[in-house]
């Protein structure tokens, strides 16, 4: 198999506040990890892909500094959203794709986590 | 490209029947193609691929088309069920990049 989790599946966080979301690759390895972002009845959107041991490469628009992307090993990668704002309340889905597979290789998506910021 | 719309549009169907959603697609460079399945509050499921090279696949239920001229995607489901219910993406890549672009996604709903 390849399942992908997250962490929380679900977070209420208040205006200003930062927040964490967990994405592990629980029987495989994952060097290079994506985090979309869904809102309601709309497709998925690409935030930025995540490599393991190097700096995440954003996708146009999306503000680094806001979207902290960490990938500190082969299973974890995580990302904060700082200074959270009612517009950041979103479904946050992330994938990932096996170590040593080539680039053509299937992403296994994760569960999502759904935040509300109040 | 990312298609980003306010409503999905949707299928409704009777169990039994046979379900076809459809999918444009407008990269002429894209040479892989791939539909998930997403439920309610879920993260996108894989459900079947399809190359380039190829017109048709079959899966269990499930048969992908690709027409390459008119850059056209469907999904036939066989025997629809409550439990296909769900949101259907297609997603294109092309050979210079592993990350698929999103489709703008239908919602099948099979009533019993």
């Amino acid at each position: 198999g390849a399942v992908v989790s997250q962490h929380p599946s679900w977070v209420i966080c208040k205006s200003g506040t930062s927040v964490k979301i967990e994405c592990r690759s629980l029987d495989f390895q994952a060097t290079t990890m994506f985090w979309y972002r869904q809102f309601p009845k709309q497709s998925l959107m690409l935030m930025a892909t995540s490599n393991e041991g190097s700096k995440a490469t954003y996708e146009q628009g999306v503000e680094k500094d806001k979207f902290l992307i960490n990938h500190a090993s082969l299973t974890l990668s995580t990302l904060t959203v700082t200074s959270a704002h009612p517009e950041d309340s979103s479904f946050y889905i992330c994938s990932a794709t096996k170590t040593g597979q080539p680039r053509t290789d299937t992403q296994y998506f994760g569960p999502g986590t759904r935040l509300t910021v109040l | 490209g990312e298609s980003v719309g306010l409503h999905l549009p949707t299928l409704s169907v009777q169990e039994g029947d046979n379900s076809i959603i459809n999918c444009a697609y407008s990269n002429s460079a894209s040479d892989y193609f791939i539909w998930y399945k997403q439920e309610s509050g879920k993260g996108p499921q894989f459900i079947i691929d399809i190359r380039s090279n190829m017109d048709k696949r079959q899966g269990q239920r499930v048969t992908v088309l690709l027409n390459k001229t008119v850059k056209h995607l469907s999904l036939q489901i066989a025997a629809t069920q409550p439990g296909d219910s769900a949101v259907y993406f297609c997603a294109e890549r092309s050979g210079g990049s592993y990350i698929p672009t999103f489709g703008r996604g239908t919602s099948l709903i099979v009533h019993p």
